[in-house]
């Protein structure tokens, strides 16, 4: 069945560096790509999405592209904030199945 | 807007024991989901519904029954409790999915469970 395999975490970084967080995936379809964020005690907010190949999904600073060549969705962002600590889960839509996730990836920002 | 609301958000039962976690939405979506979050699996599908009165398997659906009676209601029941089922649970929704258009799924706070 479809898959998606994320970076495995943590992730320390210092203020202002430079993120990746990569993410592939396995479908036998077309799916719909995602970058959810979880704060701690939250639940998952939609950071970004991609609904095609090519497409690419931006919010507040954070990046990723859907290279369907590759099957990844690379989550960057240029400047990371301390703001950003958070775990970040990278999904996929399974057609009339709900969303698959990866298993999470844990970013720290220190200042 | 409350968006999804769970209920309770914290408990712990006894093995054996039974209980029925409540997902609230009031944004009209036909889809909803449970979901399990463990360290390290990222969240695991339990079961789900397209739609009022329907609902179907998930990953990982044993030791789990769903109910669907209300289009904005879907209950979660564990019948039997067993330390396995120590987790967090997530209810989510969408108002679509599949397709080029699908759309995000908005989710609960979590309903943190313990059995002990």
């Amino acid at each position: 069945g479809d898959s998606v395999t994320q970076m495995e975490g943590p992730v320390t970084l210092s203020e202002e560096a430079f993120l990746t967080i990569n993410c592939t995936y396995t479908a036998t379809g077309y799916p719909s790509l995602f970058w959810y964020v979880q704060y701690p005690g939250e639940g998952l907010q939609l950071l970004l999405k991609a609904t095609k190949a090519d497409d690419k999904g931006s919010n507040k600073g954070f990046e990723a592209t859907y290279r369907k060549e590759t099957t990844s969705f690379h989550l960057e962002k240029g400047s990371v904030q301390v703001s950003d600590s958070a775990v970040y889960f990278c999904a996929l839509s399974d057609q009339g199945k709900g969303m698959r996730f990866g298993a999470g990836t844990r970013l720290t920002v220190k200042p | 807007n409350a968006g999804v609301t769970q209920t309770p958000k914290f408990r712990v039962l006894k093995t054996g024991q039974s209980m029925t976690l409540l997902c609230a939405q009031d944004m009209n979506h036909e889809y909803m989901y449970w979901y399990r979050q463990d360290p390290g699996m990222g969240l695991r599908l339990i079961h789900y519904s397209v739609g009022e009165g329907t609902t179907a398997k998930g990953e990982v659906p044993d030791g789990y029954n769903v109910s669907r009676l209300k289009k904005q209601n879907f209950l979660l029941g564990l019948e039997s409790a067993a330390p396995s089922q120590t987790s967090v649970y997530f209810c989510a929704s969408s108002s679509r999915t599949g397709g080029v258009s699908d759309t995000e799924a908005f989710f609960g706070q979590g309903t943190r469970l313990t059995v002990v």
